[in-house]
C-alpha cells in the first residue's frame, strides 16, 4: 500500500531550464510534505517542505506547490544546476506522526 | 549535520546469523528512527523511539527488534538475517519542535545478506 507515489522514476533537463519533480498521495489525512535530497553513497538530506494550509512554499531556487483537492505537489528547480542531479524523495506525514511515508525517488539528471 | 554516525558502513553476512546495527546522535534528541531503502519502495519505517526504551513499530518491523538503553544509542538488530533484509539501512533523528516534521539522516549502512 503505497501511499506516496512517485510516478517518474527520472527526469533530465538542461542546465538553467526548470525541473519539475511530482508527487502523488492517496492518503487525505496528510497534512504534512517534504522533499529530500540524495546524493550517492549519502543519506537523504531535508530540502524543503510545506503544510497543508498553505499551497505554495520557497526557498531559493526550490519551490513547492501542494494541490490538495488534486492530492499532487510538486517540486520546482529553477535555474537548474548540474549539482542539482541526485535522487529526490517526496515525503508525507500525519501532523507530526512519527509514522512518514515516502515515495519511490525521482532521479534528476541536470545536463551541463 | 545533526551528528549522526551509524556503523559499520559496510556489512557481508550470510543467512541465519544475527546482525546489529547502531546508530550513535551526539545532540540528545528525543526522536529516533530507522529505516531501509529499496529499489521502487523509497524510504520505508522499520521501528522508531521516543525516548530511552520506549520504542515502537514501523510500516515493515516484521524480523527487525530494536533497543535504545541509552538517548544517544538506537541499535537494530536482525535476530536471524534473510536475503530479503539486503537493504540499505538508514537512521534518523527529529529535532523536537520541529514544525514540519523534518527528520534528519545518517549516512547509511548496507547491509548485503548471502
Amino acid at each position: 500500500d503505497q501511499q506516496v507515489k512517485q510516478n517518474s522514476p527520472s527526469l533530465s533537463v538542461q542546465e538553467g531550464r526548470i525541473s519539475i519533480l511530482n508527487c502523488d498521495y492517496t492518503n487525505s489525512m496528510f497534512d504534512y510534505f517534504l522533499w529530500y535530497k540524495k546524493y550517492p553513497a549519502e543519506g537523504p538530506t531535508f530540502l524543503i517542505s510545506i503544510s497543508s494550509i498553505k499551497d505554495k512554499n520557497e526557498d531559493g531556487r526550490f519551490t513547492v506547490f501542494l494541490n490538495k483537492s488534486a492530492k499532487h505537489l510538486s517540486l520546482h528547480i529553477v535555474p537548474s544546476q548540474p549539482g542539482d542531479s541526485a535522487v529526490y524523495f517526496c515525503a508525507a506525514s500525519v501532523g507530526n506522526n512519527n509514522d512518514m511515508r515516502f515515495g519511490a525517488g525521482t532521479r534528476l539528471t541536470v545536463k551541463p | 549535520d545533526a551528528g549522526i554516525t551509524q556503523s559499520p558502513r559496510h556489512k557481508v553476512t550470510e543467512t541465519g546469523t544475527p546482525v546489529t546495527l547502531r546508530c550513535h546522535q551526539t545532540e540528545n534528541h528525543r526522536y529516533m528512527y530507522w529505516y531501509r531503502q529499496d529499489p521502487g519502495h523509497g524510504l520505508r519505517l522499520i521501528h522508531y523511539s521516543y525516548g530511552v526504551k520506549d520504542t515502537d513499530k514501523g510500516e515493515v518491523s516484521d524480523g527487525y527488534s530494536v533497543s535504545r538503553s541509552k538517548t544517544e544509542d538506537f541499535l537494530l538488530t536482525l535476530e536471524s538475517a534473510t536475503s530479503s533484509q539486503t537493504s540499505v539501512y538508514f537512521c534518523a533523528i527529529r529535532i523536537s519542535g520541529g514544525i514540519y516534521n523534518e527528520q534528519f539522516f545518517g549516512p547509511g549502512t548496507r547491509l548485503t545478506v548471502l
